[in-house]
Formats: structure tokens, C-alpha cells, sequence
């Protein structure tokens, strides 16, 4: 079965340190989705890419957090330094956009996006 | 006000009962989907639906795109229905095409 592949499933580690969470979609998929989850804030939009150009990154705190796409496999997500704050569930999603018809309507996913198990981060 | 309503927040069941669970939004949109969350916290992708209704075994999701409003109905509700179910709609405005916009997800628990 096709899945998308997110590593690592937990990551410990202390304020102030690197991390970087990696994300392999499915193949064929040109669009790419990172999520954050926290009890307080359900799921939030960090960054997405659709045929590896970063789409929109405004949920994301440009100032400590990074996301590429190296090539079609791969997408991380960096965050340096790390905060308690960041604590959360990341989930990478990838999905097939296709143009609309429609001229005006643009673009959008053209079958269900799929979930990676996502990363359990807890910065102490 | 959130772009993406669902209630209720929390529903308790009987195994066998007959649920639906309620999405509202507000904003343009080109498909709504319906994700469940288990208990070990993976999400999966159960419909995505731009018009009119689509059934998997015994779950239906419909959309009412004039009133801006979709249900996810569970006949036959089990125990193994028990998760979180979360509506979401795909943006089709600006930059944001193809995104989804998340509501805070409705908790199913059904009792045997």
C-alpha cells in the first residue's frame, strides 16, 4: 500500500536544539502539506508545497522554522532554535492538485489526501 | 468566528445507534473533506466531496454547498467508530487554492 512516511515517530529533545522532521510522499503526489497539532489549536497549516514550489507558509514562525523540498521525495521541516512552545503532533499530508476546468477556480486536490503517522515532538 | 464549524464537539453513543455529526463554514470553497482520527492519533482521509453525497460501507457524508453545510451520518454505530472526526474544507480563494481549513473535530465514543 502506498503511504506517506514521516520520521522520526517521536523526537525528545531540549530548548534551544535543532530539529528536523522528514516527510516522504507518495509517489506521483505534487502537493505536500505540513500540519502542526495541539489540543489547544486542533490542526494548523504550516507549510505546503505543490510541485516542490512552497505555496503558503504563513502559519508558520519564519523566524525559527523552515520548510523545503529537496526533490519530488523528500520535504523537511526545520525548527532552530527549538521552544517548549513548539510541543506538538507534526503531520506531513500529500495529495494530487490538478487545474480546474474552470478557468477561475484554479487549483485543487483531486482525490483524498493522505496522512503520514506524524511526529510526537517535545521540547523540554 | 472559526471558518469551519462541527458539532457537535463531543457524542456519546450506543453501539448501533444512528450518528451524525455537523460541518458549517463560511468561506469559498472547492471540496469539503471528512478525516478521522484514532485513538493512536494517525488521521485518515474518509470522503472528499464537492457535491451531493458519497456512502463507504456505513458511512455517508453529504454536502450542501448553497447552504454551506455538510453531515457525516454512521449507521450501525460500534465501538470501533470511537475517534475524532474532523471536517475540513479545501480554500479556492487566492493563494490559499488546494489548503484545507481544519474545524476542531467532533469526539465520538460509542459504548457497547
Amino acid at each position: 500500500d502506498a503511504r506517506v512516511t514521516q520520521t522520526p515517530r517521536h523526537k525528545v529533545t531540549e530548548m534551544g536544539q535543532e530539529v528536523t522532521m522528514r516527510c516522504q510522499p507518495i509517489l506521483g503526489h505534487n502537493t505536500v502539506f505540513w500540519y502542526r497539532q495541539t489540543m489547544m489549536q486542533g490542526l494548523e497549516l504550516l507549510a505546503y508545497f505543490r510541485n516542490r514550489a512552497p505555496l503558503d507558509d504563513s502559519g508558520m514562525p519564519k523566524d525559527r522554522f523552515s520548510a523545503e523540498m529537496p526533490d519530488a521525495t523528500l520535504a523537511t521541516l526545520k525548527i532552530q532554535p527549538s521552544e517548549p512552545r513548539d510541543s506538538a503532533v507534526y503531520f506531513c499530508a500529500s495529495g494530487l492538485s490538478t487545474p480546474f476546468t474552470s478557468r477561475d477556480r484554479g487549483f485543487g486536490l483531486n482525490e483524498k489526501l493522505f496522512f503520514g503517522s506524524g511526529t510526537q515532538l517535545s521540547v523540554l | 468566528k472559526n471558518e469551519v464549524e462541527q458539532s457537535p464537539q463531543n457524542l456519546t453513543a450506543q453501539e448501533g445507534e444512528f450518528i451524525t455529526i455537523n460541518c458549517s463554514y463560511s468561506v469559498g470553497i472547492s471540496a469539503l473533506h471528512w478525516l478521522q482520527q484514532h485513538p493512536g492519533g494517525g488521521i485518515v482521509s474518509l470522503f472528499m466531496l464537492s457535491s451531493g453525497k458519497k456512502k463507504h460501507g456505513r458511512l455517508i457524508a453529504t454536502i450542501n454547498i448553497q447552504e454551506k453545510h455538510s453531515s457525516l451520518h454512521i449507521t450501525a454505530s460500534h465501538p470501533r467508530d470511537s475517534a475524532v472526526y474532523i471536517c475540513a474544507v479545501e480554500s479556492n480563494y487566492g493563494g490559499s487554492q488546494g489548503n484545507l481549513i481544519f474545524g476542531k473535530g467532533t469526539k465520538l465514543s460509542v459504548k457497547p
